[in-house]
């Protein structure tokens, strides 16, 4: 059973432009999510984290955004650049807990 | 430079052959995890280790075995019992306890013929 899904497989975005990504969550234990990025062939890299004590948080041209009540969280990429095109994986985790629960993923193509 | 290195990067097997793939990490982390990556879905957790001479199964450990016979090495071995063994595997490791993120070695490629 997914507990982590993102349902856009794919999004194309044009040079300068914000990237949506989303995320849902189906287990309310969920208090920590992280952001991963991956090139193909690559391992994920760690991009961004938020945890439940909090709505919104940013680091440089990333921000996530977490709503609880939704249980949503989105990442905003502004402005995008060829460089950010990679699959992000949505991950969650419950504090203590060693396992993270990660999405599909959803390849971003960022266009010239 | 810390990191967490697998090797090799592309392995190729006959069907009914045993494989190790090899995990190594030099960032002072208690715990690993193995990971299994097909196209167009996430990342599954195989088995994963919080402490030395211990490991748990994840999500998909059938066919699949672990050992943790060091602090540094989490080697996995993909036994003939694995029945869709061709998949790119990745290897992650983390600090223990409250809210951590894993940091993932460069993967293998195993492709069995």
């Amino acid at each position: 059973d997914q507990q982590v899904k993102q349902n856009s497989p794919s999004l194309s975005v044009q040079e300068g432009r914000i990237s949506i990504l989303n995320c849902d969550y189906t287990n309310s234990m969920f208090d920590y999510f992280l952001w991963y990025k991956k090139y193909p062939a690559e391992g994920p890299t760690f991009l961004i984290s938020i945890s439940s004590i909090k709505d919104k948080n940013e680091d440089g041209r990333f921000t996530v955004f977490l709503n609880k009540s939704a249980k949503h969280l989105s990442l905003h990429i502004v402005p995008s650049q060829p460089g950010d095109s990679a699959v992000y994986f949505c991950a969650a985790s419950v504090f203590g807990d060693y396992k993270l629960s990660f999405g599909a993923g959803t390849t971003v193509t960022v266009r010239a | 430079d810390g990191g967490i290195t697998q090797s090799p990067k592309y392995l190729f097997r006959k069907e009914g052959q045993n494989v190790t793939l090899s995990c190594e990490q030099n960032l002072n982390h208690d715990a690993m995890y193995w990971y299994r990556q097909d196209p167009g879905q996430g990342l599954r957790l195989i088995y994963y280790s919080q402490i030395v001479n211990d490991f748990q199964k994840g999500d998909i450990a059938e066919g699949y075995s672990v050992s943790r016979e060091k602090k540094e090495s989490f080697p996995l071995t993909v036994t003939s019992a694995q029945k869709n063994p061709t998949a790119f595997y990745l290897c992650a490791s983390s600090m223990t306890g409250g809210w951590n993120e894993q940091f993932f070695g460069p993967g293998t490629r195993l492709t069995v013929l």
